[in-house]
């Protein structure tokens, strides 16, 4: 079974650029949910998206934004680039509707903002 | 947003000790607790779902117990060894959606 997959692996954009990370979660997996890892905040909390339809938001700025499509498949778009958006972002899909399943995460997409 | 709390930030053991951390988070409105591990280089990696008080999970030698009233998880490692080195973070829900909130984690190193 193919784990959860992640796109790009890494990416270099300048700030005011917007940037999409694409995320295919495990097949059958219908709940995905997006994390930023920075050094000094650790593992955050972005959306998650189950079904097509945004269920949890975290508190990130209207920049941060994402969409699941009919096949689970989820991107993440960050609008007008600012260099503390330089992170680690993460995708996890998981089966349940609730949760009480674990996770799975994918390898994450490295994004530096210059 | 969950006020989490690990502790120790970081612990270095030798091969062979046994340790433990702890996990603490509002004991309200709990549903339910992840643990994960994420080693260098890789993605973190699910260790262990708990829903009920006072359950305890085991998985090799890695164990963990769960206090709801409190507000606490502990998660004990028999015995370590070197490929145990990881960063461990546990994560707290209180609703039914996957909108995890992760403690700033507890970095194990263990010497051989």
């Amino acid at each position: 079974k193919a784990g959860v997959t992640q796109t790009p692996r890494y990416l270099i954009k300048t700030r005011g650029q917007q940037v999409t990370l694409s995320c295919s979660p495990i097949s059958g997996h219908r709940s995905v949910s997006w994390y930023q890892q920075t050094p000094g905040q650790g593992l955050q909390f972005l959306f998650e998206y189950f079904s097509e339809t945004q269920r949890n938001k975290g508190n990130f700025p209207g920049r941060f934004s994402g969409r699941q499509f009919s096949n689970s498949r989820s991107e993440m778009n960050v609008s007008t680039l600012e260099l503390g958006d330089s992170a680690l972002y993460l995708c996890a899909s998981s089966s349940g509707q609730t949760s009480t399943g674990e996770l799975f995460f994918g390898e994450g997409s490295r994004l530096t903002v210059l | 947003i969950l006020n989490v709390e690990q502790s120790p930030q970081s612990l270095h053991v030798q091969e062979g000790d046994s340790t433990n951390f702890t996990c603490s988070f509002p004991s309200s409105n709990f549903y339910a607790l992840h643990w994960y591990r994420w080693e260098t280089a890789k993605s973190p990696e699910a260790l262990f779902v708990m829903t009920l008080n006072g359950d305890e999970k085991k998985k090799g030698r890695i164990s963990a117990t769960l206090n709801t009233k409190e507000g606490y998880s502990y998660l004990y490692i028999k015995g370590s060894q070197p490929e145990d080195s990881a960063t461990y973070l546990c994560a707290p829900l209180n609703n039914a959606g996957n909108m995890l909130t992760f403690g700033g984690g507890t970095r194990l190193m263990v010497k051989p």
